[in-house]
């Protein structure tokens, strides 16, 4: 889940189990939701996204859940691998919606995938 | 695949000089933003330009920093001066209004502000 303070969450999982790690967003009126996946000196790669009026959406090995009656956003990834060790952010898109998309990070949880 | 190139990749200078990020954004994308990382606050949005005009810069302290798009291909942001506290990781990232596949982010530039 989300960090409060300095300390970044971290998750440990075995080679070829599935990951879930999850998000708690801020804002009621957030309608738009992406999954960032930040290598060790790299940018945030976009994984997936979600919209507010969907609750489930598919990509390959990732699956984004969204309930939005408890602000919770969630990432599964499948047969979890070593290439996916990372930190993965949720974002939320809060303001008007349409195309002004400015996005808000969450700080981010630490994937460790042991082989 | 198209990038969003940033240079320098890292900087160190001094306390109080000027430093001047830039970034190429991936050409045809109409947005463009500015984020700084550090491990105490994360991913911050600094400031973001729609069309090559500033929307929103209110994440950015305003009597040392600037940022600016002279032209379509080229946002910059600049520091004078800089402070010690400046130190992070600046990042920029490129999409396309109305579009909801998220941002592409440029590898960065780590700052080091002595």
């Amino acid at each position: 889940g989300e960090s409060v303070g300095l300390h970044l969450p971290t998750l440990s999982v075995q080679e070829g189990d599935n990951s879930i790690i999850n998000c708690a967003y801020s804002n009621s009126a957030s309608d738009y939701f992406i999954w960032y996946k930040q290598e060790s000196g790299k940018g945030p790669q976009f994984i997936i996204d979600i919209r507010s009026n969907m609750d489930k959406r598919q990509g390959q090995r990732v699956t984004v859940l969204l309930n939005k009656t408890v602000k919770h956003l969630s990432l599964q990834i499948a047969a979890t691998q070593p290439g996916d060790s990372a930190v993965y952010f949720c974002a939320e898109n809060i303001g008007s919606g349409g195309s002004n998309y400015k996005l808000t990070f969450g700080k981010g949880t630490l994937l460790t995938v042991n082989p | 695949d198209a990038r969003v190139t940033q240079t320098p990749r890292d900087k160190v200078t001094e306390m109080g000089q000027e430093v001047t990020m830039r970034c190429q954004p991936i050409l045809g994308h109409n947005t463009v933003f500015w984020y700084r990382q550090t491990m105490m606050q994360g991913l911050e949005l600094l400031a973001y330009f729609r069309n090559r005009a500033p929307l929103d810069d209110s994440g950015m302290p305003k009597d040392r920093f600037s940022a600016e798009m002279p032209d379509a291909t080229l946002a910059t942001l600049k520091i004078q001066p800089s402070e010690p506290r400046d130190s992070a990781v600046y990042f920029c990232a490129s999409g396309l209004s109305g579009k909801s596949s998220g941002y592409t982010f440029g590898s960065g530039t780590r700052l080091t502000v002595v």
